[in-house]
Formats: structure tokens, sequence, C-alpha cells
């Protein structure tokens, strides 16, 4: 079956440090979905991309979907302390959606 | 308002007991989702429902039930719970199956003792 791994499973940064996540599809996606989960809270949306190559950016944060689409990344620039959380990719195909085992973020003041 | 809702919040109960764990959304979504997360924080979907009709039944134990008596309420019942149960299970809801973007709800915490 369609397997997405995701790392690293843990990071902790200090505050203005840089992180990125990385995300790996077995298969070939037809897009891909991210996630930020909040200590005790449940996952948000935060971006699909569709296209092979494709970067999308919200502020601080950049999304990639790599070319052959099986992988993507999520790149924070200057991290604060509201980045806090782990964050999930989520890989699609024609019949499943599936999510990474996600990396979990801290961040040091 | 609260878009994707789920009753209760906290569940703890005796292994071998029978539970309910609902959910509705407010969205006007036609596909709703249950997801298990477990401690490590993996989080899989159980199953998925369109129109009021399953579309996704990932490998779960046939103890677990989903029902969906119209498009806005996804419950899930469990029987004879087992230790392995105790998790965090989100619903969601989504326009659209797969492609679009997911609403997850507050979780519902299950503590199998």
């Amino acid at each position: 079956g369609q397997q997405v791994m995701q790392i690293p499973q843990y990071q902790h940064v200090q505050e203005g440090e840089d992180f990125t996540t990385y995300c790996n599809s077995s298969t070939t996606l037809s897009n891909i979905q991210w996630y930020k989960q909040r200590p005790g809270g449940h996952p948000v949306f935060l971006i699909q991309l569709v296209k092979s190559g494709e970067v999308k950016k919200q502020k601080r944060l950049t999304f990639q979907f790599g070319e052959a689409k099986k992988n993507s990344s999520l790149h924070i620039t200057a991290t604060q302390t509201t980045d806090v959380g782990t964050y999930f990719c989520a890989g699609r195909t024609a019949r499943q959606l599936t999510f990474g085992s996600g990396t979990q973020l801290t961040v040091l003041p | 308002d609260t878009a994707v809702s789920q009753t209760p919040k906290y569940l703890v109960t005796q292994m071998g007991n029978d539970k309910s764990i609902k959910c509705e959304q407010n969205l006007g979504h036609d596909t709703m989702y249950w997801y298990k997360q477990d401690s490590k924080k993996f989080l899989k979907i159980m199953f998925s429902y369109n129109n009021k009709e399953l579309i996704i039944n990932e490998t779960v134990p046939n103890r677990f039930s989903p029902k969906s008596p119209d498009k806005a309420h996804l419950n899930l019942h469990i029987n004879s719970l087992e230790l392995g149960d105790s998790a965090v299970y989100f619903c969601a809801s989504s326009q659209g199956a797969l492609s679009y973007e997911q609403y997850f709800g507050p979780g519902t915490r299950l503590t199998v003792t």
C-alpha cells in the first residue's frame, strides 16, 4: 500500500532559526496537503500543492512539491514560538489519502 | 460557530464496553471522515463517507462501525472496547473527497482501562 514517510520526527530549534520538514511517498501523488496541529489541538489545513515542481509561500512558510510528485517539503524561515506544533503532510493518490508520521517542532525562546 | 463538533471530548471506559462518538458539521460539506491518532501522533484514516455513502473503509476491526444518518453527521460506534483502542479520534469534513482541504473537529480522547 501507499506509504508516506516524513522526516525528521522531532526538531528543536532556537527562535529565529530556520526549520524544514520533508515528506516522501512510495508512489506518485495526485496532490499533497500540509496540516499543522498545535499541542492539544486538532490538525488545521495549511495548503495544497497539485502541480509538479510547484512552490507556494505563506509569509514565512514555503511549500514545495517535487518534480516527480513523490516528495514535498515545508520550510519555515526565522521560526517563532507560535510555530510550535506538529506538521503533517498528507499525500493523495486516486484511491487513498495517507498522512505522514508528522514532525514535532519545538521552538526554544 | 463551531464548524465541526464532536461529543464527548473525553471518554473513559472499561474494556469490553460499547461506546459511541458523535460528529456534526455545519459547513454544508458532503464528505466526512474518522481518523485515529495514537500516542505517537500518527494520524490514520479509518472511514470516509461521501453523501452518506461509505467510500473509504481502511483496515479497521469490525468492532468499529460508522453511521451517517445524514450529510451533516457521522457517528462512530465501537463494540467490545480494547486497551489498544485508547487514542484520540478526530472527525473531519470536506467539500468533495480527498482532494479538498479537511476541517477537523476538536477530537475525542478515548481511554480504555
